[in-house]
């Protein structure tokens, strides 16, 4: 397993347009996670998934926003009618339980950039 | 609401010194995590530290977390310049998911 990977890196979308990223954790990790992190800023939490089940979302997930994880694998993270405030970098992470002692992976990232 | 702070947000230093970086964190958690991002990177992990006095020390950086004072730091010894980067501290907020703080940039001069 080479660790989370991300696709696609780089996104550039006309504003009103839809976007999906896709993120397939390491396999035997069952928590999967979705941030957003702007320039200059800490990433910040949108939502997670415990193996298929969406358990939370951030206040900043609004309903452009959806998350999907069919059958507890890959995970995709769509947003509609794409905002320039939506650029950001699109960061996904997984962990094998509720309280990782070897911690969080992160994936590489989808940089989003609305024209 | 858990909060997350870290200071310096920017630390300029020649190469040789040594600095510590802080991370304070507003509500009970026994569980804090550093991240190294380069610049257009991803976070890479660095340290795990999971209960109170716990301390750990890779090459140049060793962290340590007092979850009484909710203070954990990172020591940087006699730096060098490829530990420029942006550095992050997180916490678990209730095993769900981490909190992060603002980042911390290092800068390494010659």
């Amino acid at each position: 397993d080479t660790g989370v990977s991300q696709n696609p890196r780089h996104k550039i979308t006309k504003r009103g347009q839809n976007v999906t990223f896709r993120c397939d954790p390491i396999s035997e990790h069952n928590r999967l996670y979705w941030y957003r992190q702007t320039l200059g800023q800490g990433p910040e939490f949108l939502t997670y998934f415990q193996n298929e089940a969406q358990l939370e979302k951030s206040r900043l997930l609004s309903d452009r926003f959806s998350a999907e994880r069919p059958k507890g694998s890959f995970s995709t993270l769509e947003i509609q009618r794409t905002e320039q405030g939506d650029s950001a970098m699109y960061l996904c992470a997984s962990s094998l339980g509720r309280f990782p002692n070897y911690g969080y992976t992160f994936g590489s990232g989808t940089r989003l950039t609305v024209v | 609401e858990l909060k997350v702070e870290q200071n310096p947000l920017f630390l300029s230093m020649q190469e040789g010194k040594n600095y510590t970086i802080y991370c304070n964190y507003s509500t009970t958690s026994d569980r804090l995590y550093w991240y190294r991002q380069d610049p257009g990177k991803s976070l890479e992990s660095l340290f795990v530290l999971l209960s109170n006095g716990a301390v750990k020390q890779e090459g140049r950086l060793m962290a340590s977390l007092d979850t009484k004072a909710r203070l954990s730091t990172l020591h940087i010894t006699a730096a060098v310049h490829d530990l420029s980067a942006t550095y992050f501290c997180a916490v678990n907020n209730a095993g769900n998911m981490l909190t992060f703080g603002g980042g911390t940039r290092l800068m390494v001069k010659p």
